[in-house]
């Protein structure tokens, strides 16, 4: 069975773009969270998707922003990037099953911002 | 708010010691707890997952407690080689509403096995 993928896997942008990050979970999984990583920071919660309906949202401005589709894959943008946006994005999915689910993680997204 | 703690923060071994990894959260009300390991640059690998009603899990070389009602859990890990350095994290699984999907992680412990 095909694991988490993430494309693109490396991007680089200038301040005050946007950017768009896919996700595609694994088949039959239907929760996609994600994730930033830095230096920094460590591993934070940006939001989580089931159903394609938004269940959890980090404390992240709305420059961030998500959506997933009917089939569970799921993309985050960010507009008007910030050098401070510069990150790993790691998305990961489950199967939802209460008190036994495993996240399993992409590979992820580098992104840095210039 | 969940607060997640890693100690140590980096750890250096010789080859085939037996290792211990600690972990301590302040919200006691988690679902579950999962130790991932991550290398440079990667992306996360599941080891262990630990539901609330449990106080072990095993899987090969590894081994890991949860005492949830002390806000901690511990990673141990048996023989380390070398292919097991890597930046080691772990996460509980808030309980209650729908946060399944919403992790707290520590800032992690750096291992270090050397031949």
């Amino acid at each position: 069975k095909a694991g988490v993928t993430q494309t693109p896997r490396y991007l680089i942008k200038t301040r005050g773009q946007q950017v768009t990050l896919s996700c595609s979970p694994i088949s039959g999984h239907r929760s996609v969270s994600w994730y930033q990583q830095t230096p920094g920071q460590g591993l934070q919660f940006l939001f989580e998707y089931f159903s394609e309906t938004q269940r959890n949202k980090g404390n992240f401005p709305g420059r961030f922003s998500g959506r997933q589709f009917s089939n569970s894959r799921s993309e985050m943008n960010v507009s008007t990037l910030e050098l401070g946006d510069s990150a790993l994005y790691l998305c990961a999915s489950s199967l939802y099953q209460r008190g036994t689910d495993t996240q399993y993680f992409g590979p992820g997204t580098r992104l840095t911002v210039l | 708010k969940q607060e997640v703690t890693q100690i140590p923060a980096a750890l250096s071994v010789p080859e085939g010691e037996n290792l211990v990894l600690n972990c301590s959260f302040t919200d006691s009300a988690i679902y579950n707890l999962q130790w991932f390991r991550q290398d440079p640059g990667k992306g996360l690998t599941s080891l262990l997952l630990i539901q609330s009603s449990q106080r072990e899990q095993t899987s090969g070389r590894l081994n890991a407690s949860l005492d949830k009602s002390s806000g901690r859990s511990t990673l141990y890990i048996a023989a380390s080689q070398p292919g097991d350095s890597a930046t080691y994290l772990c996460a509980p699984t808030p309980a209650g509403g729908t946060s399944y999907g919403k992790l707290t992680f520590g800032q992690g412990t750096i291992l270090t096995v050397h031949p």
